[in-house]
C-alpha cells in the first residue's frame, strides 16, 4: 500500500524560511496536499497541488512536487511564531475517497 | 459560512458507557469521513460514506458505528468504549463528482473525547 514519510521535527528561527518535506511510493497519486494542525483543533487545509504540476505558491507558501523521485515539499517563506503547528502531507490516490497521510511534522519557530 | 460542524467539541464519558459525536456541514458535499487521531499522530480513518454507501475500514473495531440520517449529518457511535478510544476524533467531507478521484477533503475542528 502507499507510505507517506515525513521527518519528525523542524525548529527555525523567526523570519527565516522553513522547508517541510515529504516522501511517497504509489505513482497513481492525483492530489496533493498540506494540512496544518494546531494544538488541540482539527486540520486547516493550507494548499494542494495536482500531480502534473511542479510548483504552486500561495503568498508565503511554495510547494514543490518532484514525481520522479516521489519528494513533495512545502517552503514557508518569512517564518512566523503563529506558523509553529504539525504539518501534515497527504496524497490521494485515483480513483478512491481516501488520503494518506504522513505522519507529520512538528514545527517549532523561535524567535 | 459553508462549514464542517462537530458537536461537543469536548466530551467525557465513563469507561463502558455507549457516546455519540456528531457531525454536520453545510458544504452539499457528498462524502463525509470519521477519523480517530491520538497524540498528535497522523488521523486514521475509521469509515467514510460516500452518499448513503457505509465504507468500513479493514481495522476499525466492531465497537464503532456510523449512521449518515440524510446528506448534512453524520454520526459516530461508540458502542462500549475503553480507555483506549480516548482521542481526538475528526470529522471530514468532500465531492465526488463521479469517476475519479475525490476532491479535497475540509475538516471540523473534532471532538476530544475522554473515557474514565
Amino acid at each position: 500500500g502507499e507510505d507517506v514519510e515525513q521527518s519528525l521535527f523542524l525548529s527555525v528561527r523567526e523570519g527565516d524560511s522553513s522547508v517541510i518535506n515529504c516522501t511517497y511510493t504509489d505513482s497513481s497519486s492525483t492530489y496533493l496536499y498540506w494540512y496544518k494542525q494546531e494544538p488541540g483543533a482539527g486540520l486547516q487545509l493550507l494548499t494542494y497541488i495536482f500531480s502534473n504540476m511542479d510548483m504552486k505558491q500561495d503568498q508565503r507558501l511554495t510547494v514543490l512536487l518532484n514525481k520522479k523521485d516521489k519528494h513533495l515539499s512545502l517552503r514557508i517563506a518569512d517564518t512566523q511564531t503563529g506558523d509553529s503547528a504539525i504539518y501534515f502531507c497527504a496524497v490521494a490516490l485515483y480513483n478512491t475517497d481516501k488520503l494518506i497521510f504522513g505522519t507529520g511534522t512538528r514545527l517549532q519557530v523561535f524567535p | 459560512d459553508a462549514m464542517v460542524i462537530q458537536n461537543p467539541r469536548y466530551q467525557v464519558t465513563q469507561f463502558g458507557k455507549p457516546v455519540t459525536l456528531s457531525c454536520s456541514q453545510t458544504l452539499n458535499h457528498n462524502v463525509m469521513y470519521w477519523y480517530q487521531q491520538k497524540s498528535s499522530q497522523a488521523p486514521k480513518l475509521l469509515f467514510h460514506y460516500y452518499d448513503k454507501d457505509f465504507n468500513n475500514e479493514a481495522d476499525t473495531p466492531d465497537n464503532f458505528q456510523s449512521r449518515r440520517p440524510n446528506t448534512s449529518f453524520c454520526f459516530l457511535d461508540i458502542r462500549s468504549p475503553g480507555l483506549g478510544d480516548a482521542a481526538m476524533y475528526l470529522c471530514a467531507t468532500s465531492s465526488r463528482p463521479g469517476q475519479g478521484a475525490t476532491d479535497t477533503q475540509y475538516f471540523g475542528p473534532g471532538t476530544r473525547l475522554t473515557v474514565l
